[in-house]
């Protein structure tokens, strides 16, 4: 098992533009999962993503993996006010692979 | 409906008491996780438990202990030997892939 770290560790950006975040990892996964927290909640599951796929599509959020930078990226399209919350990356290197959280990304969309 | 259930979800304790922590869940999962965060952290893994009657350490297993009797249930005891257990917690399970979260017990202590 292992963690991703994600960079940005905060976003501050205004409602309406797009965010990014990224994250690294350290060795070859069979997976990666993105989750949202809003604060004092639990974890939200968002998008799983295999490592045979290259890019992923849920609503407004599309995930890219790049196996070879071993990196992924989220983007939030057309933010809103709802979006603000922490984001984590899970990779994970088999499909029963405990799972291991960063420090996550701390997006703020700004009114 | 289906999900996972933490309680409680505020608790105070007094220093050198022990305190369980409850997680139930209905999904028919076959694992369960205990995470600690930490306020303006990420989460770390305390326990997790891949099948019934079995767990395992995580990365911050001191001062923690847990059990996994049924296949619905991973409570999660803070003992005393915590040195510092005020912290939100966090039980989730998953049948491989996706982890379903609770909403978290937050515990301080006195």
């Amino acid at each position: 098992s292992q963690q991703g770290e994600e960079d940005p560790q905060a976003l501050s950006i205004q409602e309406g533009e797009n965010a990014t975040m990224n994250c690294s990892y350290k060795t070859s996964i069979n997976n990666l999962q993105w989750y949202r927290q809003n604060s004092g909640r639990g974890l939200v599951h968002l998008i799983l993503i295999r490592s045979n796929e290259r890019e992923k599509h849920s609503g407004r959020l599309r995930v890219t993996l790049d196996t070879s930078k071993k990196s992924s990226s989220l983007l939030i399209t057309a933010s809103r006010a709802a979006d603000t919350a922490s984001y984590f990356c899970a990779p994970a290197f088999d499909r029963d692979d405990k799972i291991i959280f960063g420090k996550g990304t701390r997006l703020h969309i700004l009114p | 409906d289906g999900g996972i259930t933490q309680s409680p979800k505020y608790l105070f304790r007094k220093e050198g008491q022990n305190v369980t922590l409850s997680c139930e869940q209905n999904l028919n999962h076959d694992a369960m996780y205990w995470y600690r965060q930490d306020p303006g952290q990420g989460l770390r893994l305390i326990y997790y438990s891949q099948i019934v009657n079995d767990f395992q350490k995580g990365d911050i297993a001191e001062g923690y202990s847990v059990s996994r009797e049924k296949k619905e249930s991973f409570p999660l005891t803070v003992t005393s030997a915590q040195k510092n257990p005020t912290a939100f917690y966090l039980c989730a399970s998953t049948q491989g892939g996706e982890l379903f979260f609770g909403e978290g017990s937050r515990l301080t202590v006195l």
